[in-house]
């Protein structure tokens, strides 16, 4: 089954630290992959995506993200976290067929930057 | 400004009541989606639909339904045959050729079933 796990419910990180939020995938053949952030009762923005070149990629607000073929895996990192970096984000996978088109999200993890 | 736009943002419903949550978008998307939000389950697809007069069942459409009469409309009905209503539920419409899969997304509706 294709699918996208995120490992951590939430993730703590201090100000100014460099954080990083986990996402590992399965899908068959070659995957395109998302991130997106959500503020509260609000709706999803998108961050960056990956389909197909650099394994790192960078997106908005700072934010890339790192494709590991081997290992699966599709992380979102900063170098340094700002406190209104704290949200939900979600990563997704794109599923594709004859007759479907459509993206598979994570459970999504909370991020909480401290002061 | 071109986006998309839910409403009502919050609704109350009594068990037994069907309710429409609207969903219209000014981007000129062909693709639209709408998707379930419950705490830590993340977004699950209901219905979405690629073009108009078109779609297609996503992983919990049981209980909900959908029409997209209008490019720029796709509303949602959540039927009294849905046993567990109470939700965020969130628009969001995507381009197709390369813009595909990034999704813009409305603000949400929350429904409370009473």
């Amino acid at each position: 089954a294709q699918s996208v796990a995120q490992p951590e419910d939430q993730v703590n990180v201090a100000e100014g630290n460099p954080l990083t939020v986990k996402c590992t995938y399965s899908v068959s053949g070659n995957p395109y992959l998302f991130w997106y952030v959500q503020y509260p009762n609000r709706g999803l923005q998108f961050l960056l995506k990956y389909i197909t070149g650099d394994n790192l990629v960078k997106g908005s607000y700072g934010f890339e993200a790192e494709f590991n073929k081997s290992q699966t895996s599709f992380h979102l990192k900063k170098p340094s976290a700002l406190v209104s970096d704290s949200a939900l984000y979600f990563c997704a996978v794109r599923v594709e067929s004859y007759n479907t088109d459509k993206l598979i999200f994570g459970t999504g993890t909370r991020l909480q930057v401290f002061p | 400004d071109g986006g998309i736009t839910q409403s009502p943002k919050y609704l109350f419903r009594k068990e037994g009541q069907n309710v429409t949550l609207s969903c219209e978008q000014n981007l000129n998307h062909d693709a639209m989606y709408w998707y379930r939000q419950d705490p830590g389950q993340g977004l699950r697809l209901i219905y979405y639909s690629q073009i108009v007069n078109d779609f297609q069942k996503g992983d919990i459409a049981e209980g909900y339904s959908v029409s997209r009469e209008k490019k720029e409309s796709f509303p949602l009905t959540v039927t009294s045959a849905q046993k567990n209503p109470t939700a965020f539920y969130l628009c969001a419409s995507s381009p197709r050729g390369p813009g595909a899969n990034v999704l813009t997304f409305g603000a949400g509706s929350r429904l409370t079933v009473l």
